[in-house]
């Protein structure tokens, strides 16, 4: 299957930092990547769909001047978290479109604001 | 009544065993139905896909749809200790995956 990576796997920041994940298609490319965040035990919550080269459509309740996201090009979409704070921490997961609408998806970042 | 039903468990069962693992849906629309498994602290990793109704066999796994009655099963035959995870079913429409809320599996040796 494609492959998708994120970096950093995990981040400990302190609460009013900004904090950029960054999510890439390594043997692919993907003109729409998803961003998913997960809390223990839950499923995952859609964030946003990143289209290259356009903005980001947000989900109902998601501030997108909080999550910000770029999608420069085809293999490389970041979630910048703004102004972090305690509530944001979480485990942040992309995924990549592929060719029949499936999602492959990134190993996931914890993100922990102290 | 949501989009997608799914027992989150946890399913116990012992080493060898056949599993299976079940979503209920609402929605008709839905056209692709995937299978993924989620290790602790790791992305979701995809497992078997189908489109029409029916079964799909992969190794140990085995995908099912039955449009008619708007469920999907997934059968892990054999099972391995290291089949223990959180297995979500999702489904695809109009280029948007619905997931389900997972499933964990412990499987004991």
């Amino acid at each position: 299957g494609a492959v998708v990576s994120q970096h950093p796997s995990w981040v400990i920041c302190k609460s009013g930092t900004s904090v950029k994940i960054e999510c890439r298609s390594l043997d692919f490319q993907a003109t729409t990547m998803f961003w998913y965040r997960q809390f223990p035990k839950q499923s995952l919550m859609l964030m946003a769909t990143s289209n290259e080269g356009s903005k980001a459509t947000y989900e109902q309740g998601v501030e997108k001047d909080k999550f910000l996201i770029n999608h420069a090009s085809l293999t490389l979409s970041t979630l910048t978290v703004t102004s972090a704070h305690p509530e944001d921490s979480s485990f942040y997961i992309c995924s990549a479109r592929g060719t029949i609408d499936e999602q492959f998806f990134g190993p996931g970042t914890r993100l922990t604001v102290l | 009544q949501k989009e997608v039903e799914q027992d989150p468990g946890p399913l116990s069962v012992p080493e060898g065993a056949i599993v299976s693992l079940n979503c209920t849906y609402s929605n008709s629309a839905f056209q692709y139905f995937m299978w993924y498994r989620q290790y602790s602290r790791k992305g979701p990793e995809l497992l078997m896909y189908t489109y029409s109704s029916g079964n799909k066999e992969d190794g140990r796994f085995t995908a099912q749809v039955d449009k008619s009655s708007k469920y999907i099963s997934l059968f892990i035959r054999d099972s391995q200790p290291s089949d223990s995870a959180t297995y979500l079913c999702a489904m695809n429409a109009d280029s948007t995956l619905t997931f389900g809320k997972g499933t964990m599996l412990l499987v004991s040796p």
